[in-house]
């Protein structure tokens, strides 16, 4: 993998609902990872940073894990709430390099 | 602490003028990093400034440049401007640069439209 990619592009959910996506960058000389979400109209704002292999890191009803190896990061958020719509991107910040981000809509 | 401010927020521009964007980041933060948004592009890097040093670019045109001033404001410019630079320009802070690489602390971006 040459870029980061993000699946799936876009999400739709019941309030409930639990979900996660994926986020593939190069494994190569890795350093960190950045989880961002951005929100519509607001500015994008940090989730998690992450650097070593099988990190796992919590905030609320959001947790991510990270395997440097075979260069993936997985976004968990358990019991989805319409304030989780926004889009969800993450930042191989190393190489400067951003995903095209996840659109989560969680519908009430 | 204030957030990352970034002036002008909306911006109108005929092709071939040129712009200037001003960013002020986080008070203490030293790394300025531009990044422009187009739909279906997502982020791209622009260029990062630390210390009044660009320390990484991305991969634009000599038609954008920057700098950064003593006290961390940034400033972009894009020369010549053409109809495909229309995208919301945000500016990001952060303390350091490279490792640890701290999270960055995104401004509210500035929309240029180009006509």
């Amino acid at each position: 993998i040459l870029n980061v990619e993000q699946s799936p592009q876009s999400l739709h959910v019941q309030e409930g609902d639990s979900t996660n996506f994926t986020c593939s960058f190069p494994s190569s000389n890795f350093y960190a990872l950045h989880w961002y979400r951005w929100e519509t109209a607001k500015s994008p704002e940090a989730l998690f940073v992450m650097t070593l292999n099988g990190d796992e890191k919590k905030k609320g009803r959001i947790s991510a894990t990270l395997n440097t190896k075979e260069g993936y990061s997985y976004l968990y958020i358990k019991g989805s709430q319409p304030e989780d719509s926004a889009t969800y991107l993450c930042n191989r910040i190393d190489k400067l390099i951003f995903g095209t981000g996840t659109r989560l809509q969680v519908f009430p | 602490k204030a957030g990352v401010t970034q002036t002008p927020r909306y911006l109108i521009k005929t092709r071939g003028q040129q712009v200037t964007l001003s960013c002020s980041p986080i008070s203490g933060h030293r790394s300025v990093s531009w990044y422009q948004q187009t739909p279906g592009q997502g982020l791209q890097f622009l260029f990062e400034y630390f210390s009044e040093t660009q320390r990484n670019k991305g991969n634009f045109p000599g038609r954008f440049s920057g700098r950064q001033f003593s006290n961390s404001r940034s400033e972009m410019n894009v020369s010549t401007l053409e109809l495909g630079d229309s995208a919301l320009y945000l500016c990001a802070s952060s303390e350091t640069t490279g490792p640890p690489y701290n999270e960055q602390f995104f401004g509210p971006g500035t929309r240029l439209t180009v006509l």
